[in-house]
């Protein structure tokens, strides 16, 4: 199993829609996670991290399943501007920060 | 005031050259990292460094070689450059190593012809 893996999309949205991605990890012991957002020759940002007890942040809400080790990130009434690649990060072995290679979203009006 | 920047944004040179790109935070964080971003968009770590000694050193060619002079600073010089080298370098930062966020640099894209 790769160490962070994601589904590289494009996922093609109408505007207002829901959209949820998933990303798996493959190093159990791993105890931090986070939602990056990436849009077009720009730097990753921080998005959102992900709580074990899940957490939500206006229409979008990450959540943690360790059992079967995925993350995920749902959003809600989709925008225009939510047309970006999404970057599932985990910190993997030693402590290093792996970051999947990002699912790419396009918001259609 | 911009937290990480990276400098140059652009760097287009010959296959062969030997060049350097700067990058400084202004946060104080302790970690400092460089990641290449190919063609393909993959984010791939190349080094770590925690308050100026190397954490992470991935399987990177030696003719990349990072300096860290102090915590805020870390540097990348790349040395006879190949086609392969083309990519966006992003520099980054976070308070500690390990789980922490990372801020990143406006990243710099660089063409070998």
């Amino acid at each position: 199993r790769k160490e962070v893996e994601q589904d590289p999309g494009p996922f093609n949205v109408p505007e207002g829609a829901t959209v949820a991605f998933n990303c798996t990890y493959s190093n159990s012991a791993s105890q931090s996670f986070f939602w990056y957002r990436q849009d077009c020759r720009k730097e990753p940002k921080l998005l959102m991290s992900v709580y074990s007890s899940g957490n939500e942040d206006g229409r979008f809400t990450a959540q943690l399943n360790r059992a079967s080790q995925y993350i995920s990130l749902l959003i809600r009434d989709s925008k225009l501007s939510d047309s970006a690649t999404y970057l599932c990060v985990v910190n993997g072995w030693g402590d290093k920060i792996i970051f999947g290679k990002g699912t790419r979203l396009h918001i259609l009006p | 005031d911009t937290a990480v920047s990276q400098t140059p944004k652009y760097l287009v040179t010959q296959m062969g050259n030997d060049k350097s790109i700067k990058c400084e935070q202004n946060l104080g964080h302790d970690t400092m990292y460089w990641y290449k971003q190919d063609s393909k968009k993959f984010l791939k770590i190349m080094f770590s460094y925690n308050n100026k000694e190397l954490i992470i050193n991935e399987t990177v060619p030696n003719r990349f070689s990072p300096k860290s002079p102090d915590k805020a600073h870390l540097n990348l010089h790349i040395n006879s450059l190949e086609l392969g080298d083309s990519a966006v370098y992003f520099c980054a930062s976070s308070e500690t190593t390990g789980g922490d966020i990372q801020y990143f640099g406006a990243g710099t894209r660089l063409s070998v012809l």
